[in-house]
């Protein structure tokens, strides 16, 4: 079992809808959690980081965490076309002394005009 | 200010060649992290440094990989006699020093590595 898991996708949703992303995690004691964007050909962009149960809002961008159930998740809403990237869930794991991300094989998002 | 520079950009390498990957993390960061991503999966850890120091080195998958950062900042990734699956995006992180919650890590462009 991998540490951290997102389904492959692609996930397709037209102009405006919401997106929603999700992401499974091992480490029961985990205690931090990204997500991050990366367009085609480019770098990892963070888009939201999540610490503590429950929702955290950035504009259009939500994210959800449940330590009991080991999962967070990303809600897009409105989503655009320029949205369509690969989301990356990405987690620190307990006890760990360098704060590496360990991360899922993304989420492939499209979004149709 | 200036983010986090990666060069080359682009490397071939014949198999078997040595090659040197270059990391200029934005100044001040004293966390200077680097990652493998290979086409289609997530970036996977390769090493840290705080400062000049290689703190963890659990991730270089063999021998033929070796990372310093010799003055604190310039960070250089070496992999000896390389091999096929070598081919990956090589990705540089820096962050602020860790003091509790850990901080944002932000990437370099990347140097996409191709091994014949």
């Amino acid at each position: 079992q991998k540490e951290v898991e997102q389904n492959s996708g692609p996930l397709s949703v037209p102009e405006g809808a919401i997106a929603s992303l999700n992401c499974t995690y091992s480490d029961r004691g985990s205690q931090s959690f990204f997500w991050y964007r990366q367009y085609s050909g480019k770098s990892p962009e963070l888009i939201m980081s999540i610490y503590s149960n429950g929702d955290k809002e950035d504009g259009r961008f939500t994210a959800q965490l449940n330590k009991a159930s080991q999962y967070v998740s990303l809600l897009i809403r409105d989503s655009q076309p320029s949205d369509s990237a690969t989301y990356l869930c990405a987690v620190i794991p307990y006890g760990g002394a360098t704060n590496k991300l360990i991360f899922g094989t993304g989420t492939l998002l499209a979004v149709q005009p | 200010g200036a983010g986090v520079s990666q060069s080359p950009r682009y490397k071939v390498a014949k198999r078997g060649q040595d090659v040197a990957l270059r990391c200029d993390p934005i100044s001040g960061h004293v966390s200077l992290f680097w990652y493998q991503q290979a086409l289609g999966q997530g970036p996977e850890f390769l090493t840290y440094f705080q400062n000049e120091a290689q703190l963890d080195k659990s991730g270089l998958p063999s021998d033929r990989f070796f990372a310093e950062r010799p003055e604190g900042s310039v960070s250089t990734l070496k992999i000896q006699r390389t091999q096929q699956e070598d081919s990956a995006v090589y990705l540089c992180a820096s962050s602020l020093v860790d003091r509790g919650r850990a901080r944002t890590q932000y990437f370099g462009p990347g140097t996409r590595l191709l091994v014949l």
